[in-house]
């Protein structure tokens, strides 16, 4: 069964801080991973996305990492601050004839000053 | 260039009765796909249209429904409205069909509260 899951369900942290966020998916076969930034009653913002072959991919202050052989990826978010409080979503795309997402069920992340 | 746009923004219904949503893609986009959130849980996925045809239809009861019309525009219509239709449900475009195969742009969403 294609699922996605996330590690922390939530997490707080200070301002300044640095942290990262961890996501397990068994999707196969893998098209693409993508995070997702949601605000709080918003829709999602795409961070980063990665195919098979890239393994680090930045966007300011946000790292992600893909372990195709692991199936994990990490989210890393550098000096963090107060507008990062926000749900983080990992996506993974499956290269089946739809190309179905498999959203995971995010982490929810606080800043706190 | 103009994003994804939803509305309304926020309604509120009571049970039984029906309501529709409406999105506009982003210029040139011509897939549109929804979903369903819920406090907690994870983007549940609705339908996707595209060339006005519904291209894929999530595991939700036929009391949802869609369409899309020749300018890309979509709605979505949730007849007899149960309190479990309360969510957050998001519209997204894409420029070609497969949201998986194409980079995903979200509207803000259309808040549905059911009393």
């Amino acid at each position: 069964k294609n699922q996605v899951e996330q590690s922390p369900q939530s997490l707080i942290i200070l301002e300044g801080k640095n942290c990262t966020l961890q996501c397990n998916y068994t999707v196969s076969p893998f098209s693409n991973l993508r995070w997702y930034k949601q605000d709080t009653g918003r829709g999602p913002v795409s961070l980063t996305i990665m195919t098979f072959s890239e393994n680090t991919k930045s966007n300011g202050r946000y790292t992600a990492t893909l372990d195709a052989d692991t199936k994990q990826s990490s989210l890393h978010i550098t000096a963090s601050q107060l507008s990062d409080s926000a749900s983080y979503i990992c996506v993974v795309s499956a290269k089946d004839s739809n190309y179905q997402l498999i959203w995971g069920a995010g982490t929810k992340l606080i800043i706190k000053p | 260039k103009a994003g994804v746009t939803q509305t309304p923004r926020y309604l509120i219904k009571t049970r039984g009765q029906q309501v529709t949503l409406s999105c506009s893609p982003i210029s040139g986009h011509r897939s549109v796909s929804w979903y369903q959130q819920t406090p907690g849980q994870g983007l549940q996925f609705l339908f996707e249209y595209f060339s006005e045809t519904q291209r894929n239809k999530g595991n939700f009861p036929g009391r949802f429904s869609g369409r899309q019309f020749s300018n890309s525009r979509s709605e979505m219509n949730v007849s007899t409205l149960e309190l479990g239709d309360s969510a957050l449900y998001l519209c997204a475009s894409s420029l070609d069909a497969g949201a998986g195969a194409n980079v995903l742009t979200f509207g803000a969403g259309s808040r549905l509260t059911v009393l």
